[in-house]
C-alpha cells in the first residue's frame, strides 16, 4: 500500500460526459502528479500540482483540468469525453526534499475509465 | 528532452534463471532513473532508483540496477527469477528540477516466468 488513494476504482460513462477523478496523496506529500496509461500512448504525464499551485504540464488535453485543494487532495476533471479517453488514470505523490526523498513518486492504484 | 528506451516489450525467462531487463536513457543532464513494477490490475510500485550516489543500486525483491554513463544504460537484473516476478516493468527518467520531478516512462517490458 503506497498510501495514495484514488476514487473511484472504475468509472463507466458515455461520450460527451464529464467525470471527476479524486486523489488523496500520502500524508505530508505536497506534490501530486497525474498520469494517463493507455495501450496506444503508454504512460504519459498529464499535470503536476505543488501545494495547491500548478507546477508543470505535460500532454494534457484542453478538455482536461485539475486542481489541488487546501487539504492537498487533488481532482482531475475530464469533460466532453471521447472513446479515446478510455484509460487508466494514475495519481502519484512525492515529498519535497533532497537525498533519498528526492524524486520518489508513490502511485495510487488508479482509476480505470471506460467511455462508451 | 529526456527519454528512456526499453529494449524488448516481452521477456520470458525460466524460474531460477537470470532476469535482465534493458533500459537506455537520453538526457542532457545527469539523470535520475527509476524502475517501477506493475502487477496486473494494480498501480506502479517503485523497485529502485538512481540519484547520482552509488552506481549499483539495490532495490526490493532482490532486484538491482547499474547506472553506466558510458553506455547510457540502467539495466535491471535479478539473479534468480521467481514466479511472483511476472509483471510489467517500467524504466523512467526524472527531470532534475526541484519541485518539478515529472517522470518520463519507457514503453514497458512484460516479464513472463516459465515454470
Amino acid at each position: 500500500d503506497s498510501g495514495v488513494t484514488q476514487t473511484p476504482k472504475h468509472l463507466i460513462t458515455a461520450t460527451g460526459q464529464r467525470v471527476t477523478l479524486r486523489c488523496s496523496p500520502r500524508s505530508g506529500d505536497l506534490s501530486v502528479y497525474w498520469y494517463q496509461q493507455s495501450l496506444d500512448q503508454g504512460l504519459q504525464f498529464l499535470i503536476q500540482y505543488y501545494n495547491g499551485e500548478e507546477r508543470a504540464k505535460g500532454n494534457i488535453l484542453e478538455r482536461f483540468s485539475a486542481q489541488q485543494f487546501p487539504d492537498l487532495h487533488s481532482e482531475l476533471n475530464l469533460s466532453s469525453l471521447e472513446l479515446g479517453d478510455s484509460a487508466l488514470y494514475f495519481c502519484a505523490s512525492s515529498a519535497e526534499g533532497f537525498g533519498g526523498a528526492f524524486g520518489t513518486q508513490y502511485f495510487g492504484p488508479g482509476t480505470r475509465l471506460l467511455v462508451l | 528532452a529526456q527519454s528512456v528506451t526499453q529494449l524488448g516489450s516481452h521477456v520470458s525467462v525460466s524460474e531460477g534463471a537470470l532476469v535482465l531487463l534493458r533500459c537506455n536513457y537520453s538526457s542532457s543532464v545527469p539523470p535520475y532513473l527509476f524502475w517501477y513494477v506493475q502487477y496486473p490490475n494494480q498501480g506502479l510500485q517503485l523497485l529502485l532508483k538512481y540519484t547520482s550516489a552509488a552506481t549499483l543500486v539495490k532495490g526490493i525483491n532482490g532486484f538491482e540496477a547499474e547506472f553506466k554513463k558510458s553506455e547510457t544504460s540502467f539495466h535491471l537484473t535479478k539473479p534468480s527469477a521467481h514466479m511472483s516476478d511476472a509483471a510489467e516493468y517500467f524504466c523512467a527518467v526524472s527531470d532534475r528540477n526541484f519541485g518539478n520531478e515529472k517522470l518520463t516512462f519507457g514503453t514497458g517490458t512484460r516479464l513472463t516466468i516459465i515454470p
